[in-house]
């Protein structure tokens, strides 16, 4: 597509609910990138996948959140077991061939625990 | 490790005032150096870059220079307009380039 595309652009769930969360990226970018952006707060880091390699997990703050990319486009961010501290604007960039030149980002998904 | 310190906001600006943004970062290597602005209800999109040393990045009347002598990457505009209220983040990309270091962003309030 044009632009890297994120849906749904909001959700609200209760506590102790899993959430599913979706990344399109432009088409052909090897690179994809989630990262929180809780209010105040700067950007956090969340996953990083880069082409078939082992995505960089480091980011991810508990073992309730994981993400997937499949055929190397695609990818599913999913909180298991929702916590009100979880609610943030969660935003997911691509790049080509790493982002050295920038990533482009998604408008986010805005996530609200209650 | 790598990290990036901008000015704290908000900032608030008249029409046609001049703009100053400071960005420090600390970087091992030779990382590339980034701003980034969000205007009210969208995401973020890349305002202007600077891959090495003494270069100059530059967009929309914005400027940045990559000063390594300083570890800086101070954000400028001569004359700011209201569209240009926002929030600006810096960042920094690691040599591998696979993880970007975003400042906590600074918010920008021009008035007519």
């Amino acid at each position: 597509g044009a632009g890297v595309s994120q849906s749904p652009s909001n959700k609200v769930t209760e506590k102790g609910k899993d959430v599913e969360l979706r990344c399109d990226p432009i088409s052909g970018h090897t690179a994809l990138y989630w990262y929180r952006q809780s209010l105040g707060q700067g950007l956090e880091f969340l996953i990083y996948f880069q082409g078939n390699s082992a995505p960089d997990k480091s980011g991810l703050p508990s073992d309730r959140f994981s993400a997937e990319r499949t055929g190397g486009s695609v990818s599913t961010l999913t909180i298991q077991r929702t916590q009100q501290e979880d609610s943030a604007v969660y935003l997911c960039a691509s790049s080509q061939n790493g982002g050295n030149y920038g990533y482009t980002f998604g408008s986010g998904t805005r996530l609200t625990v209650v | 490790g790598n990290s990036v310190t901008q000015m704290e906001g908000p900032v608030t600006l008249s029409e046609e005032a001049f703009l100053t943004i400071n960005c420090t970062y600390t970087a091992t290597g030779y990382p590339s150096l980034f701003w980034y602005v969000q205007y009210p209800g969208e995401g973020l999109q890349l305002l202007l870059k600077a891959t090495k040393a003494d270069d100059k990045g530059s967009n929309k009347g914005f400027e940045a220079t990559y000063r390594k002598e300083t570890t800086s990457f101070h954000l400028e505009k001569g004359s700011v307009q209201v569209s240009d209220s926002a929030v600006y983040f810096c960042a920094l990309s690691s040599n591998t380039g696979n993880q970007f270091y975003f400042g906590t962003g600074t918010s920008l309030t021009v008035i007519p």
